[in-house]
């Protein structure tokens, strides 16, 4: 039984092409999220969503957008892809926000070419 | 500029042997967290310690906090190969925008048989 299950897994696509990567959660959550990790291993908070409230980290471009179907679901969007958005993209989940234990998906490579 | 820092960037120890993690941190905090990425997988949470509290135990695991230096330690005793991953320290950091944990860049621990 996945927890965060995130599709899709690796992804390879052109410069300037948009993409989706698509996340669930069957924990019941309240709070999603989207985390970037580069080459080196850094992770960093892309966005924080619940019913009430989408919070952009302001360093985001927004060529990124997510988007929530409902509750249990949080899409990534990205427009006009660069070479610099190749990373591997985490979807997550807590059941509030703030600073409780947070359960990650698997990662979705992508890698802009 | 992202919250805690781990250190060493890279450990590497025989099994059997403890292993020695260390975190340091910028700002007040409720918690920190420790996470265990194994290679291509999501992070996974490790253990929670509370501002208030200056050391728990999980197993094999022995977190350490120091509020007034900032810092947290992770300890792994009687290493076994399955260790081998990158641990990573979390806090809450709502500076840049999003409401979610920070973390650092890492501890990269090899053990080897």
């Amino acid at each position: 039984d996945t927890a965060v299950s995130q599709t899709p897994k690796y992804l390879v696509t052109q410069m300037g092409n948009d993409k989706s990567i698509k996340c669930e959660q069957n924990l019941g959550h309240d709070t999603m999220y989207w985390y970037k990790q580069d080459s080196k291993k850094f992770l960093k908070i892309m966005f924080s969503y619940n019913n009430k409230e989408l919070i952009i980290n302001e360093t985001v471009p927004n060529r990124f957008s997510p988007k929530s179907p409902d509750k249990a679901h949080l899409n990534l969007h990205i427009n006009s892809l660069e070479l610099g958005d190749s990373a591997v993209y985490f979807c997550a989940s807590s059941p509030r926000g703030g600073g409780n234990t947070i359960y990650f998906g698997e990662g979705s490579w992508l890698t802009v070419v | 500029s992202q919250q805690g820092e781990e250190d060493p960037q890279a450990l590497s120890i025989q099994e059997g042997e403890n292993a020695t993690m260390n975190c340091s941190y910028k700002t007040s905090i409720n918690n920190l967290q420790w996470y265990r990425q194994n290679s291509g997988r999501g992070l996974v949470h490790l253990i929670l310690i509370r501002s208030n509290e200056r050391e728990k135990h999980s197993g094999r695991l022995r977190v350490t906090l120091d509020t007034s230096k900032k810092s947290s330690s992770l300890l792994i005793t009687a290493s076994r190969a399955a260790d081998t991953a990158s641990y990573f320290c979390a806090t809450l950091y709502s500076g840049g925008g999003a409401d979610g944990l920070t973390f650092g860049k890492g501890t990269h621990l090899i053990i080897q048989p």
